[in-house]
């Protein structure tokens, strides 16, 4: 069993709508937990970043932590044909590397 | 600031040959990691340095794969000989303060080997 687990999808959604993404992980551990989004033939790009449990809003993104249940998810609302891309969710134990889930593929529809 | 700047960005190469994959990161970044990412296994951490040390390299598949950072404004990730199996993206991603806050990734070496 991996140690981060992540729906590789394709999740398919009309534009307008919400986008839900989630990665589960069994490394208890983990502090540290963040979301990267990724388009074709370019490097993974940094979207949210969060400590611990918890909500962080940016925009149309809510990153949500839930460390009872090991459990990460990433909302982006109003969705755009510009939001489709791959998501990586990724996570860390304090001083050590980050370890990341599969990614999810993600198309919005006009 | 010009992000991780990676060469060259495209590689095609024969079975047997070397190849070598160069990385520039963000100037005051003291962390570097290099990544390999297929669409079977994802994104694979090879190797990371701090301060221009190598750190963790338990990532790297085989003797066929060695890394150096001389400076630290420099590094390379060398294949030799070079297999078909290597084919992939190959990603440099430079960080500070331990990577809390998470990595810079530059745009990536896509790597062919026939």
């Amino acid at each position: 069993q991996k140690e981060v687990e992540q729906d590789p999808g394709p999740l398919s959604v009309p534009e307008g709508a919400i986008v839900s993404l989630n990665c589960t992980y069994s490394n208890s551990a983990f502090q540290y937990f963040m979301w990267y989004r990724q388009y074709s033939r370019k490097g993974p790009e940094l979207l949210m970043y969060t400590y611990s449990s918890g909500n962080k809003e940016d925009g149309r993104f809510t990153a949500q932590v839930d460390k009872s249940s090991k459990y990460i998810s990433l909302f982006i609302r109003d969705s755009q044909p510009s939001d489709s891309a791959t998501y990586l969710c990724a996570m860390q134990a304090a001083g050590n590397k980050l370890t990341f889930g599969g990614g999810t593929r993600v198309l919005v529809k006009p | 600031d010009a992000g991780v700047i990676q060469s060259p960005r495209h590689e095609v190469t024969e079975m047997g040959q070397e190849v070598t994959l160069r990385c520039k990161p963000i100037s005051g970044h003291d962390y570097l990691f290099w990544y390999r990412q297929t669409m079977m296994r994802g994104l694979e951490l090879l190797i990371y340095f701090n301060n221009n040390v190598p750190i963790d390299d338990s990532g790297m598949p085989e003797d066929r794969f060695s890394a150096k950072m001389p400076n630290a404004s420099f590094s390379t990730l060398k294949i030799q000989p070079s297999e078909p199996r290597d084919s992939a993206v190959y990603f440099c991603a430079s960080s500070r303060d331990r990577g809390l806050g998470g990595y810079t990734f530059g745009s990536g070496t896509r790597l062919t080997v026939v």
